[in-house]
């Protein structure tokens, strides 16, 4: 059974930071990985979808990267915003149009 | 931008009703999806829908758990009787093919007392 895993489970950080955010998955058979923002409250919002065949995608500030060998993948945030301040989860498909799993989510704050 | 719009944002039920929470998922998606998210922890997946059938469900999807896409443009998930356990954010999600992600509803939440 596939488990994802997210640390840390908390960030804080002053505006204007680099900062990486870690998601490892126990089962390395994967078609892709996305990244989602989540707000208090709120829905998922999908910031970066990764395929199996790819090293990394990216978006504006953000970059996040695959490395399905070992299982991990990781989300750059550059320069990090107060407005960056929300949850972020990855989650994994083992099969095109298939469940997600989803990881329990690093829970970041930027101050300002 | 096309959204996935899910209604009502905030449902109160009591203990053994039964609940119907409605999703318009994105017009030329083909896949369609059922999430929960009980407070504090991980978003579970429950049930996949494809081609006006279940093509995947989970352990969590048992008898009291339906779905039916009735017209063509809503996807419904039905909950017989709710129990106090049942309480959770429910996202809807929908997917053009499946291969390019997801894109997500912004959630019922759902309160069962």
């Amino acid at each position: 059974k596939q488990e994802v895993t997210q640390i840390p489970a908390a960030l804080s950080v002053p505006e204007g930071e680099n900062l990486v955010l870690n998601c490892s998955f126990t089962d390395s058979a994967i078609y892709n990985l996305q990244w989602f923002r989540q707000d208090p409250g709120k829905g998922l919002t999908s910031l970066l979808l990764i395929q199996s065949s790819q090293r990394e995608q990216t978006s504006g500030r953000l970059n996040a990267s695959l490395d399905k060998s070992s299982g991990r993948s990781t989300l750059y945030i550059a320069a990090s915003q107060p407005g960056d301040s929300a949850t972020y989860l990855c989650a994994v498909g083992p099969n095109a149009g298939n469940m997600l799993t989803f990881g329990g989510g690093t829970r970041l704050m930027v101050k300002p | 931008e096309p959204e996935v719009t899910q209604t009502p944002s905030h449902q109160v039920t009591q203990m053994g009703q039964e609940v119907i929470l409605r999703c318009v998922p994105i017009s030329n998606h083909l896949y369609f999806y059922w999430y929960r998210q009980i407070l504090g922890q991980k978003v579970e997946f429950l049930v996949s829908f494809y081609n006006n059938e279940i093509s995947e469900k989970s352990e969590i999807f048992d008898d009291q758990f339906s779905v039916e896409r009735p017209d063509g443009s809503n996807f419904t998930l039905k909950i017989r009787s709710t129990k106090l356990e049942d309480s959770a954010m429910y996202f809807c999600a929908s997917s053009r093919n499946g291969i390019y992600g997801y894109t997500f509803g912004s959630g019922t939440r759902l309160t069962v007392v």
